[in-house]
């Protein structure tokens, strides 16, 4: 069974609003991700990070930002929440090796920005 | 460019067998990977693939032909809990993964 927490597991705000969707995971895994992912939608990676203080940008990373101070903790920030950013938020971590697309996923954080 | 493709949505038979295709192209290659979806839950880890062949696990099976740049994934004795999105996933050269949109199975009894 994976060890991988998100929260807040559901959330709504306002426009404008900042928040941080956090994500802990106990695997000792050194890398991490977070996906954007709308319903029957690929996933889309936002950020993802090989270790502590190493963080990337994916393919949705302009409004966002994340940090990695340790190694169990990956939160992702929204400075300015707006409505184009209503979608479920999936943080994962893998393994480093030979298995490193093996993710294991959180159970998401169900965005939505009025 | 780097894509994968698979099928939107399929229709099979509770018992019955079913195979979802996909293909990729990746700047070098490291894996190719199978995830379930259930709707409104994240995805979970099936099945792997690196070497061609056939990979059983139970009721489901994976193959991968690196030649063709092609993986099925294969479902056996079809159960009503199978309905879900199936992703299909490849490794690159620097190990990041490409995801397909999925494909949608829906299991009819």
């Amino acid at each position: 069974e994976a060890d991988i927490y998100q929260t807040p597991r559901y959330l709504v705000i306002g426009t404008g609003k900042k928040i941080t969707l956090e994500c802990s995971q106990t695997m000792g895994h050194d890398k991490m991700y977070w996906y954007q992912q709308d319903p029957g939608m690929e996933l889309h990676l936002i950020h993802y990070s090989y270790g502590v203080n190493s963080t990337e940008k994916g393919d949705l990373s302009s409004e966002s930002t994340v940090s990695r101070i340790r190694t169990e903790h990956f939160p992702l920030t929204l400075e300015s929440a707006r409505p184009s950013h209503t979608s479920q938020y999936l943080c994962a971590s893998s393994a480093t090796g030979r298995d490193t697309g093996e993710l294991f996923f959180g159970e998401g954080s169900r965005l939505t920005v009025l | 460019g780097q894509n994968i493709d698979q099928p939107t949505e399929m229709t099979a038979t509770e018992g019955a067998i079913v195979q979802i295709n996909c293909t990729y192209q990746t700047s070098g290659f490291n894996g190719l990977f199978w995830y379930q979806q259930h709707a409104g839950e994240a995805p979970t880890f099936l099945s792997y693939n690196v070497l061609d062949g056939l990979e059983e696990k139970g009721r489901f099976s994976s193959f991968l032909s690196r030649s063709k740049g092609y993986s099925y994934l294969l479902l056996k004795e079809l159960q009503m809990k199978d309905s879900a999105s199936y992703l299909c996933a490849a490794t690159d050269s620097n190990y990041q993964l490409i995801w397909g949109a999925g494909t949608k199975l829906i299991i009819k009894p």
